[in-house]
């Protein structure tokens, strides 16, 4: 079946420091890709998504481009701050009804 | 409502006690979910309500666990019997069929003593 598979964490960087967490996928078909963000005590929120092979999304300075040919998903950010300390979910989903989530990293950042 | 809203935001019960736990989804969105995060783990699917369909109950980890979705719109999940392992975060989302994700609600934290 599908599932998603997220670099483990936790990961500890440093304010400003470039910031990459991998994902990477097996799925059939062509499913849309998420990354969720879950801020401590709070709920999971999306982040960016992207529908199509070579896709980029984007927020908040976060990015990740939908790779068909290595069916990845990495999420990038080139410079980190504290408040982007939080969990970071990679998830896929065929028709919307079916989200599969990685297991979650863990981001600190110092200052 | 504007979000996702859950209650109570934290249960303790004792074990051997049933527990219910609320969900509202967003108006208007056809789709809820139930996950279960337990310390340090990903999320883990329970159950899934789309429109007046059946449920997808196939994430249920045991007949203790129900749920269920009363006018297409606020869901209760219940655990019978809660036993130690049972604590965990229990998150809610809802959907709409537009394929823009989910919009998780911010949990009830169960812990059984």
């Amino acid at each position: 079946g599908d599932s998603v598979t997220q670099m483990e964490g936790p990961v500890t960087l440093s304010e400003e420091a470039f910031l990459t967490i991998n994902c990477t996928y097996t799925a059939t078909g062509y499913p849309s890709l998420f990354w969720y963000v879950q801020y401590p005590g709070e709920g999971l929120q999306l982040l960016l998504k992207a529908t199509k092979a070579d896709d980029k999304g984007s927020n908040k300075g976060f990015e990740a481009t939908y790779r068909k040919e290595t069916t990845s998903f990495h999420l990038e950010k080139g410079s980190v701050q504290v408040s982007d300390s939080a969990v970071y979910f990679c998830a896929l989903s065929h028709n919307n009804n079916d989200m599969r989530f990685g297991a979650g990293t863990r981001l600190t950042v110092k200052p | 409502g504007a979000g996702v809203s859950q209650s109570p935001s934290n249960k303790v019960t004792e074990k051997g006690k049933d527990v219910e736990l609320r969900c509202d989804p967003i108006s208007g969105h056809t789709a809820l979910y139930w996950y279960r995060q337990s310390l340090g783990q990903g999320l883990e699917f329970l159950i899934y309500f789309q429109g007046n369909s059946a449920p997808d109950k196939s994430g249920l980890p045991s007949d203790r666990f129900s749920a269920e979705r009363t006018g297409g719109s606020v869901s209760t999940l219940t655990i019978q019997r809660t036993q130690q392992e049972d604590s965990a975060v229990y998150l809610c989302a809802s959907s709409s069929r537009t394929g823009q994700g989910y919009t998780f609600g911010s949990g009830t934290r169960l812990t059984v003593v």
